[in-house]
């Protein structure tokens, strides 16, 4: 069955630098990914949605990737801030019902 | 603008006892509705779905039930609670079409003990 996998261990970076988080996935490549911020103790927020057939997808600080032959998304935050620091979920879409297949999250800390 | 609604945001519940959590979404219409479970540090497991008013489809075999009496309304029930059913609640609602972003609510933290 489909998995997608994202790094388990926190990322700690300076504030500043760049934030780069990775999701991988399993079998086939999945029409569309998406991402999502989670605050703790909140629900999850839509951050940026990308498609099999776009390489890159932009909003504000926030990148994101989509490589096919690397099953594999990347999402970066440029000039990152203590206040993105928040764990970050990745998810694909199952099927024509809108379900959506999440990975574990990557938590992000970023220190003054 | 659309909102979603979903309460209580804390529930302390003795095993065995029944549960009813509610979520409602105001200011579309006919949207999908979610119901998902997240252990700590974890990500979210897919519980229950809806396209529509009674329609539901479950995800994976438990001790729980959802319900979708109105467009906008989505119940998760359980008759008798497990220890195993501790956990953070979401509900979250999209539009009709596939491939748009799901809208979440702020949860209920549900203690069993």
């Amino acid at each position: 069955s489909q998995k997608i996998e994202q790094n388990s261990e926190a990322l700690n970076i300076q504030e500043g630098k760049t934030a780069t988080l990775t999701c991988n996935y399993t079998n086939y490549s999945p029409a569309y990914l998406q991402w999502y911020r989670q605050d703790p103790g909140r629900g999850p927020v839509f951050l940026l949605l990308i498609r099999e057939n776009e390489k890159e997808k932009r909003k504000e600080r926030l990148k994101v990737t989509f490589d096919t032959t690397l099953k594999q998304s990347l999402f970066h935050i440029t000039a990152s801030q203590p206040a993105d620091s928040a764990t970050y979920l990745c998810a694909h879409g199952s099927g024509n019902t809108g379900k959506l297949i999440f990975g574990q999250g990557t938590t992000l800390q970023v220190k003054p | 603008s659309q909102t979603i609604h979903q309460w209580p945001a804390t529930l302390v519940q003795p095993v065995g006892s029944p549960l009813s959590l509610e979520c409602t979404v105001e200011g579309t219409s006919n949207p999908n509705l979610y119901w998902y479970r997240q252990a700590a540090g974890r990500g979210l497991q897919l519980l229950f779905y809806s396209v529509g008013i009674g329609q539901i489809s479950s995800e994976v075999p438990q001790n729980l039930s959802a319900s979708r009496p109105q467009d906008r309304q989505f119940i998760l029930s359980s008759k008798k609670l497990l220890l195993s059913d501790s956990g953070f609640y979401l509900c979250a609602w999209s539009a009709p079409a596939a491939g748009g972003p799901q809208h979440f609510g702020d949860g209920t933290r549900l203690s069993i003990l």
